[in-house]
């Protein structure tokens, strides 16, 4: 993997759904993983931040695992709210503190 | 809560114009950050900027491209001649230490060059 990836694209679930994303990154020269949600018109909102392998971090509904040798992460939401329809992005920083982001999830929860 | 603040939240500009945008960073964060998102595409770096220099930037920050932070308090970019590529969704980010720290980002610029 050259790149970080996200998938899917996006996600339409009903309130209630449990529902989980995936990002992949190149696992050489890994420092942290980064996990943002976004929302239109307003800042990306800092959700987590994973170093070490088999880290697993939560936050009310949502959590998220990291797998740092082969190169992947899993963000979970449980029993989603429509107030959790944002854009979830992931980022990877290696050697740098540069953030190096995927495309992002959209999630759309509906009543 | 501190927050990044950005401003202005949307500028105009003609093609071959300057625009500076402008950054508050969270004031007892020491890394700043400048990244772009050209619509539709990913979310991008620019340029990372510590101890009152540049730490690292990307190939996109060409000589047209320049950081400053000329107080204690405000960080800004500068695009001396404006391109429409360069129209964009630009965000400014901080954070207290470098790479394992979280970046707390503002709500950015949206850039449109005609």
């Amino acid at each position: 993997i050259l790149n970080v990836e996200q998938s899917p694209q996006s996600l339409h679930v009903q309130e209630g759904d449990s529902t989980n994303f995936t990002c992949s990154f190149p696992s050489s020269n890994f420092y942290a993983l980064h996990w943002y949600r976004w929302e239109t018109a307003k800042s990306p909102e800092a959700l987590f931040v994973m170093t070490l392998n088999g880290d697993e971090k939560k936050k009310g509904r949502i959590s998220a695992t990291l797998n740092t040798k082969e190169g992947y992460s899993y963000l979970y939401i449980k029993g989603s709210q429509p107030e959790d329809s944002a854009t979830y992005l992931c980022a990877r920083t290696g050697t740098a503190s540069k953030l190096t982001f995927g495309t992002g999830t959209r999630l759309q929860v509906t009543l | 809560e501190p927050e990044v603040t950005q401003t202005p939240s949307h500028q105009v500009t003609q093609m071959g114009q300057e625009v500076i945008l402008r950054c508050v960073p969270i004031s007892n964060h020491l890394y700043f950050y400048w990244y772009r998102q050209i619509l539709g595409q990913k979310v991008e770096f620019l340029v990372s900027f510590y101890n009152n220099e540049i730490s690292e930037k990307s190939e996109i920050f060409d000589d047209q491209f320049s950081v400053e932070r000329p107080d204690g308090s405000n960080f800004t970019l500068k695009i001396r001649s404006t391109k429409l590529e360069d129209s964009a969704m630009y965000f400014c980010a901080s954070s207290e230490q470098g790479r394992s720290n979280e970046q707390y980002f503002g709500p950015g610029t949206r850039l449109t060059v005609t």
